[in-house]
């Protein structure tokens, strides 16, 4: 069974703070998507990460693919309110499977 | 461009009875997902469709669960009979590329009681 593990699991911040959600799994996965869902919605896609070692920023967020593909980590820098919500990875083999989630809030 | 539509929003149903939910997804999308939801978790893959083909429901409880996709549009998932912890939200979800960029509806909260 394909399993993603996410941590934290919980993360309560001030804003200004910087912040790393990791993303990992014993499985290969062709790729790494990131999404952040707001209560009462579904997730919304933020970045796809797809060769080994990739990284992509998307303001003020950074995203990682691990260089085996197995693992990927977000970096937030100077939170904002804004950004509280679940993120969650998603990883696809044949299927697309997400991880435990890390809920985020950004406490003015 | 229409998003993924899921009905009803809401649902509360007592332990033993039988529920029904609807996704249309966008337009063209011929990858359909359902995933359950409990709070404050990460989405669980029940099924995934590919047009009118099943791709994976390995993690689906056949025994109480069904989902269709008769004409590789709309889907409905079925739950039948009910228990308690199938109190989630369920997603459903398209892409265009399987596995690649899912566009969610905004979810059918079931409460069993």
């Amino acid at each position: 069974t394909q399993l993603l593990e996410q941590s934290p699991q919980f993360l309560s911040i001030q804003e200004g703070e910087n912040l790393t959600v990791y993303c990992n799994s014993s499985s290969v996965f062709s790729s790494l998507q990131w999404y952040r869902q707001e209560p009462g919605e579904g997730p919304v896609l933020l970045v796809t990460v797809v060769t080994g070692g990739e990284v992509k920023k998307l303001k003020r967020l950074t995203f990682q693919f691990g260089d085996a593909r197995k693992d990927s980590s977000l970096h937030i820098t100077a939170a904002q309110p804004g950004d509280t919500g679940l993120y969650l990875c998603g990883g696809a083999t044949n299927k697309l499977i997400f991880g435990t989630g890390t809920l985020l809030a950004v406490q003015p | 461009e229409a998003g993924v539509a899921q009905s009803p929003r809401y649902k509360i149903i007592e332990k033993r009875q039988s529920v029904a939910f609807w996704c249309n997804p966008i337009s063209g999308h011929a990858t359909l997902y359902w995933y359950q939801q409990i709070l404050g978790q990460g989405p669980k893959l029940l099924i995934q469709f590919q047009n009118n083909g099943v791709v994976d429901d390995s993690q689906l409880p056949k025994d109480r669960f069904s989902a269709e996709r008769l004409k590789g549009v709309d889907s409905t998932l079925k739950i039948q009979p009910a228990k308690l912890e199938d109190s989630a939200v369920y997603l459903c979800a398209s892409s265009l590329v399987p596995q690649v960029e899912a566009f969610f509806g905004q979810g059918t909260r079931l409460t069993v009681v």
